[in-house]
């Protein structure tokens, strides 16, 4: 089992850049996908992308590319959710998770980090 | 507006059986498996299905899901008042080439 540990709450002004972090353990971190999902306030969840940490393969929602950058330093067993300018909008919660299915092609995440609240207020 | 769709929500006494009903399209339930998750109130989602109708290890058989045509349901039975939550089902979309998630039903247990 994995467990994965995100970042903690970032405030920030429309403008700014910004990078989160989602850390694994446990399981062999590069060997399962790890997708990003985002929950806006009151909202449901949204599924934003993939990232194969073994040889960094990224795939997008078509609604979240060039809005976002997933990344990953395999070294350290860690994924990032990036911005290079936060919107108002980007307020959320974002939600790394592990996903396990036979396929990149497959929603089945089996393992969640704790959430980052993201708040972008001038 | 989710190309999955859920009802908003449902409810129903403590001890009895609720169905979660999720429609979609062949291009995503009806050429992909579908996940269901569970999100208690202020933490992360659990997965509770996934390959349309297999449970997770630790996941009670109080939870079934299953899958026909281009709708899925997940089942819950004895519900307890600790099965309030919000429930989501998930799937792939092969038209969109992105996972999609179902706008997700409320469940409350009164």
């Amino acid at each position: 089992e994995v467990q994965l540990v995100q970042s903690g709450a970032e405030v920030k002004q429309p403008g700014e850049s910004l990078k989160i972090s989602c850390k694994g353990s446990g399981d062999t971190f590069t060997d399962y996908w790890i997708g990003w999902v985002r929950q806006m306030p009151g909202k449901g969840l949204e599924w934003m992308g993939l990232i194969y940490p073994r040889d960094s393969d990224t795939r997008y929602s078509p609604s979240f590319e060039g809005q976002v950058i997933i990344s990953v330093d395999k070294s350290i067993s860690t994924a990032y959710l990036q911005w290079r300018r936060v919107k108002a909008s980007d307020t959320s919660i974002y939600y790394c998770a592990r996903q396990v299915g036979n396929s990149w092609t497959e929603v089945h995440f089996d393992s969640w980090g704790q959430g980052t609240l993201v708040t972008v207020s001038s | 507006q989710s190309v999955l769709t859920q009802p908003p929500s449902v409810s129903t006494a403590p001890g009895q059986k609720v169905t979660i009903s999720c429609s979609g399209s062949g291009s995503n339930i009806g050429s992909n498996y579908v996940s269901w998750y569970q999100q208690l109130p202020g933490t992360a989602p659990k997965l509770l299905i996934y390959d349309n109708n297999k449970r997770p290890s630790g996941i009670p058989d109080r939870f079934s899901g299953s899958k026909s045509g281009t709708s899925a349901t997940l089942g819950i039975t004895g519900l307890q008042t600790g099965d309030e939550a919000d429930y989501y089902c998930a799937t792939w979309d092969s038209s969109l080439r992105g996972g999609v998630f179902g706008g997700g039903t409320k469940l409350s247990v009164l």
